[in-house]
């Protein structure tokens, strides 16, 4: 019955590795968002999807690729991971209409991504 | 660029109490504004929306106003109780952006029983 959920919950790697982490939605909504939550609980859109097209591209390193296979997942790529990425990454989505997102967006559970 | 604000960043009362949490922002020009609670190690959870056309919304216990022309809304918890411990996050969202929602800093509330 989870409307957004992430996997995984928690991620613990090295410098230098390459991670993704999985966002699925059962709402039936045509947007996806990631969000970064750092240290000091700042909260950051970094990616937006609507119906699998890319509409907001935050000033993000492009070792972040975003990819979504179709409008109920949007999975985030990271490549070759610093120190600076530990934070909770989330995913939310909600229903876009006429060109703007009208409604409440949900959010998924986070993934704390640790980089030692 | 629009920022906003949340004030204050942490707040303690007792159970029972009344209490107001205050957030601004610098662009009037917004689309919606949300409040959303977060409890430690946990996602957001959504507690009100406002379209920038309404001038408050209410749930439960809750209320929240929004004032656009001064960039200011208020999430009114009435009759406070221990569950309510988490951060309050307020967050707007701008027109012709794609609906990405700008952020405050959040309220930190403890309601002590």
């Amino acid at each position: 019955d989870t409307a957004v959920s992430q996997t995984p919950k928690y991620l613990v790697t090295q410098m230098g590795n390459d991670k993704s982490i999985k966002c699925e939605q059962n709402l039936g909504h045509d947007t996806m968002y990631w969000y970064k939550q750092d240290s000091k609980k700042f909260l950051k859109i970094m990616f937006s999807y609507n119906n699998k097209e890319l509409i907001i591209n935050e000033t993000v390193p492009n070792r972040f690729s975003p990819k979504s296979p179709d409008k109920a997942h949007l999975n985030l790529h990271i490549n070759s991971l610093e120190l600076g990425d530990s934070a909770v990454y989330f995913c939310a989505s909600s229903r876009r209409s006429g060109g703007v997102s009208t409604d409440t967006q949900y959010f998924g559970p986070g993934t704390r991504l640790t980089v030692l | 660029k629009q920022e906003v604000t949340q004030i204050p960043a942490a707040l303690s009362v007792p159970e029972g109490e009344n209490l107001v949490l205050n957030c601004s922002f610098t662009d009037s020009a917004i689309y919606n504004l949300q409040w959303f609670r977060q409890d430690p190690g946990k996602g957001l959870t959504s507690l009100l929306l406002i379209q920038s056309s309404q001038r408050e919304q209410t749930s439960g216990r809750l209320n929240a106003s929004l004032d656009k022309s001064s960039g200011r809304s208020t999430l009114y918890i009435a009759a406070s109780q221990p569950g309510d411990s988490a951060t309050y996050l307020c967050a707007v969202s701008i027109y012709n952006q794609g609906g990405k929602l700008i952020f405050g800093q959040g309220t930190e509330l403890s309601v002590k029983p």
